[in-house]
């Protein structure tokens, strides 16, 4: 069965205290990883896709990676409104989507 | 382009009530998919419709049941509702075309189970 570990469960970090997010992920036939943002009584928002080992992607202050086991979510210089649950989920296939239980990240003034 | 809706935001019911739950996909997705959050569980997948078909199911009692509409529209029922069914239930809608396959989430039903 498809697993998804994500590290830390908690991130507090001061502004401008560049860290990193880990997603580490068990598939069979990996279709794509997905980094969604989710803010507190909010649906989740759509990050990144990334589909294959080196792919890499970059939206303001995010960077996401992959390897054949892992992904990261690089956050630059965070500012406080980067504070949300940050959830990574993976698709083998054409079943169903398995996400890991998140990080809360929160950046403090 | 709309986002995906989810009607209503918030439900109380009380144990043993049914209740069924909307969701309305961004325009031209055909998929929509359902989900329960719970702070203890996270995200877990209940079911996953394509063109009027159920394609993926996750691993919840059959109190929890769902179907699609041609217009792509999908609405969710859990009858015989108990304590441990209040959650956040969240509909996402993608388009499976191509490579195409992240899924776009609405606000939400907020369930209260008394």
């Amino acid at each position: 069965e498809d697993q998804v570990t994500q590290s830390p469960e908690a991130l507090r970090l001061q502004e401008g205290e560049s860290s990193s997010l880990n997603c580490s992920y068990t598939v069979s036939g990996l279709r794509g990883l997905f980094w969604y943002r989710q803010d507190p009584g909010k649906g989740p928002e759509f990050l990144f896709t990334l589909y294959s080992a080196g792919e890499e992607k970059e939206k303001e202050r995010l960077k996401a990676t992959l390897t054949k086991k892992e992904s990261f979510l690089h956050i630059t210089a965070p500012k406080p409104e980067d504070s949300a649950t940050y959830l990574c989920a993976v698709q083998a296939g054409y079943q169903k989507v398995t996400f890991g239980t998140g990080t809360k990240l929160q950046v403090i003034p | 382009k709309a986002g995906v809706t989810q009607t209503p935001r918030y439900l109380i019911k009380t144990r043993g009530q049914q209740v069924t739950l909307s969701c309305s996909p961004i325009s031209g997705h055909r998929s929509v998919s359902w989900y329960q959050q719970t702070p203890g569980q996270g995200l877990q997948f209940l079911f996953e419709y394509f063109s009027e078909t159920q394609r993926n199911k996750g691993n919840f009692p059959g109190r929890f049941s769902g179907r699609q509409f041609s217009n792509s529209r999908s609405e969710m029922n859990v009858s015989t509702l108990e304590l441990g069914d209040s959650a956040l239930y969240l509909c996402a809608s993608s388009s499976k075309q191509g490579r195409d396959n992240e899924q776009f989430f609405g606000p939400g039903t907020r369930l209260t189970v008394l």
